[in-house]
This record gives structure tokens, C-alpha cells and sequence, in this order.
């Protein structure tokens, strides 16, 4: 089983729509976890960090399962500038290393 | 402020030969990273450096070296370079390891 899996899509979803994906991790004792977005030939770049509680931030949420080991991602009223790839990244306890996720990629369609 | 700072942005080499990328940041970063990007393969770590003096294996690092320069550098070495590390690859750093992560544009590097 690969250490973080996300489902790789492409996920297309009309403007003003609501999607979510999911990222499943499999060492329980991972520590930190964050969402990240990269456009076609560019950087990753920072989305948001994943905090126990849920976190939001404007049009999106970031929840943390610890039980089911999985962090989900919410977009809520999807616009075209949303397309992009979405990557996890899960930090281990204790032991310096990072994993990214393949990648979820959005298509938001007009 | 820059951020990361990465050059070359593009490199042809032929199988054989050696080359360094370059990394620079300016935001007094302690953890710098470099990592490749494969199409279905996702950025998998090649070496990172926790902090200035100390450098370690990350996923994939067969086939390369790193130098921690200084607090902002951090190289990546090809010595002999092979077909099989034609990729992207990034440049990152963060405040500390478990931190959220900065890159740098990318180096498309072809090798023939």
C-alpha cells in the first residue's frame, strides 16, 4: 500500500459546484498534514495546513480524520480558476520525512 | 524577496555528463529540499537538509549528491548523468522539517 494515495482523477465539475476529495495516509503516527495546488508546469504551492479540528479558509475546507486516516479537501462554489492539481502532504512523527500524493486533478467547466 | 531560486530553468545533457542545480533562498529557511517530478510518479524526495551542516537520503537519491553551500544553498549534483533522470525537478525549503514547504520554479532537465 502506497504511504499516501489520492485518487488521481480528472475530476470535472461545472462552475458553482461543490467537490470534494479525499487522501488516505498509512502510518498512523503522522504528524502534520497540508493541501497543496499546482498548476500545469508549475510549482506547488501552499493551499492550506490541516489542523485536527477542520480548517477553513473562504471557499475551502480541510478536515482531518485521524481515526479512517484520511484528510478531505472542500471546494464550495467551484470557480474556472480553481482547475489545477491538488496534492496532500503527509508529514511523519518523529522521523523527518515528507510524502506528497500523486495528485487530484480539477477541471471546472463554464 | 525572491523566495527559491532555481537555475538552471532548463538543461539539455547527453548521458555522461555532469551537472549541478542550483538553489537559492532568502527566507532564512533552516530545511531545504529537492525533489523530482515524474508524470504519474508524483514530486518524490531525492536528498533533504534538516538544517545548515546536515544533509540526508530522501526517497530517490541514486545517481545524485547534494551540498548544504550555506544556510540559503542547497545543490544537487549529477555526476554521470542517465536517461532515466529526465524530469522536474524543485527546489524547497521550509522554517523547519515538519513546516509548510516553499519551491522554487523548477528545472526542466532533458538527458539524451
Amino acid at each position: 500500500r502506497k504511504e499516501v494515495e489520492q485518487d488521481p482523477g480528472p475530476f470535472n465539475v461545472p462552475e458553482g459546484a461543490t467537490v470534494a476529495f479525499n487522501c488516505t495516509y498509512s502510518n498512523s503516527a503522522s504528524q502534520s498534514f497540508f493541501w497543496y495546488r499546482q498548476d500545469c508546469r508549475k510549482e506547488p504551492k501552499l493551499l492550506m495546513s490541516v489542523y485536527s479540528s477542520g480548517n477553513e479558509d473562504g471557499r475551502f475546507t480541510a478536515q482531518l480524520n485521524r481515526a479512517s486516516q484520511y484528510i478531505s479537501l472542500l471546494i464550495r462554489d467551484s470557480k474556472l480558476s480553481d482547475s489545477a492539481t491538488y496534492l496532500c502532504v503527509v508529514n511523519e512523527k518523529g522521523y523527518q520525512k515528507v510524502t506528497f500524493g500523486i495528485g487530484t486533478k480539477l477541471q471546472v467547466i463554464p | 524577496n525572491a523566495g527559491v531560486t532555481q537555475t538552471p530553468k532548463f538543461q539539455v545533457l547527453k548521458t555522461g555528463q555532469s551537472m549541478t542545480l542550483q538553489c537559492a533562498q532568502d527566507m532564512n529557511h533552516n530545511s531545504m529540499y529537492w525533489y523530482r517530478q515524474d508524470p504519474g510518479m508524483g514530486l518524490r524526495l531525492i536528498y533533504y537538509s534538516a538544517s545548515e551542516g546536515t544533509t540526508d537520503k530522501g526517497e530517490v537519491p541514486n545517481g545524485y549528491n547534494v551540498s548544504r553551500l550555506n544556510k540559503r544553498e542547497f545543490s544537487l549534483r549529477l555526476e554521470s548523468a542517465a536517461p532515466s533522470q529526465t524530469s522536474v525537478y524543485f527546489c524547497a525549503s521550509s522554517e523547519q522539517v515538519n513546516q509548510p514547504q516553499h519551491f522554487g520554479d523548477g528545472t526542466r532537465l532533458s538527458i539524451l
